[in-house]
């Protein structure tokens, strides 16, 4: 995986829970982004942080959060508030001299 | 608003090369083409980009025309791990943000 772990792989939550997703990186890599993935789907940008404290709403953050507190390590919270969480769930660092994306092997999220 | 269009989906040929067309006719002067691919259920995976000069690398060539409104993506001996979703990207340098479309899917076919 490039050195970007995502864990869970899969995850089932119950319908009106919060759940987070976890995304760590070993690349030293300063930008990190959280994408969503719908079958047959291309990639939508939730969120994105170019550097430690500092985070930027994507195309489609409502129901969504992050926190960047290390530069390893940029999780995603799953809120109540997103009404259809079902989908394949992407992180990615952005080597800033290459500029090529590197991205996680991914969570699969499925709402029960 | 889409920035690129690629055909939705392409066969080939195994041991022919595969030639992915991309149109990018607003691209703007500071914006790079890249190209990623995304294997089944998978992270996509970088492939290559350029500005306006042809690109190779070990995975494949990026021709880019002298307008920079279009480009193709070969690989020049397809495999059947080439299988794929392929996206073409069009961002400017300082983005840090990349777009990513529908693509195309390519069925190498024995």
């Amino acid at each position: 995986d490039g050195g970007i772990t995502q864990s869970p792989k899969y995850l089932f939550r119950k319908e009106g829970q919060n759940v987070t997703l976890s995304c760590e990186q070993n690349l030293n890599h300063d930008a990190m982004y959280w994408y969503r993935q719908d079958p047959g789907q291309g990639l939508r940008l939730i969120y994105y942080s170019q550097i430690v404290n500092d985070f930027q709403k994507g195309d489609i953050a409502e129901g969504y959060s992050v926190s960047r507190e290390k530069k390893e390590s940029f999780p995603l919270t799953v809120t109540s508030a997103q009404k259809n969480p079902t989908a394949f769930y992407l992180c990615a660092t952005l080597d800033g001299d290459s500029l090529g994306y590197t991205f996680g092997s991914g969570t699969r999220l499925t709402v029960v | 608003d889409a920035k690129t269009t690629q055909p939705p989906s392409m066969d080939c040929a195994e041991g022919r090369a595969a030639n992915l067309p991309c149109n990018h006719s607003t691209i703007s002067g500071n914006e790079y083409v890249y190209w990623y691919r995304q294997i089944h259920s998978q992270g996509p995976q970088y492939i290559i980009h350029g500005l306006k000069n042809n690109e190779t690398n070990e995975m494949a060539s990026l021709i880019i025309t002298e307008d920079r409104k279009s480009s193709t993506l070969i690989l020049p001996h397809a495999t059947l791990r080439d299988t794929a979703v392929y996206y073409c990207i069009v961002s400017p340098y300082n983005d840090y943000k990349l777009s990513f479309g529908a693509g195309t899917t390519v069925t190498v076919r024995a």
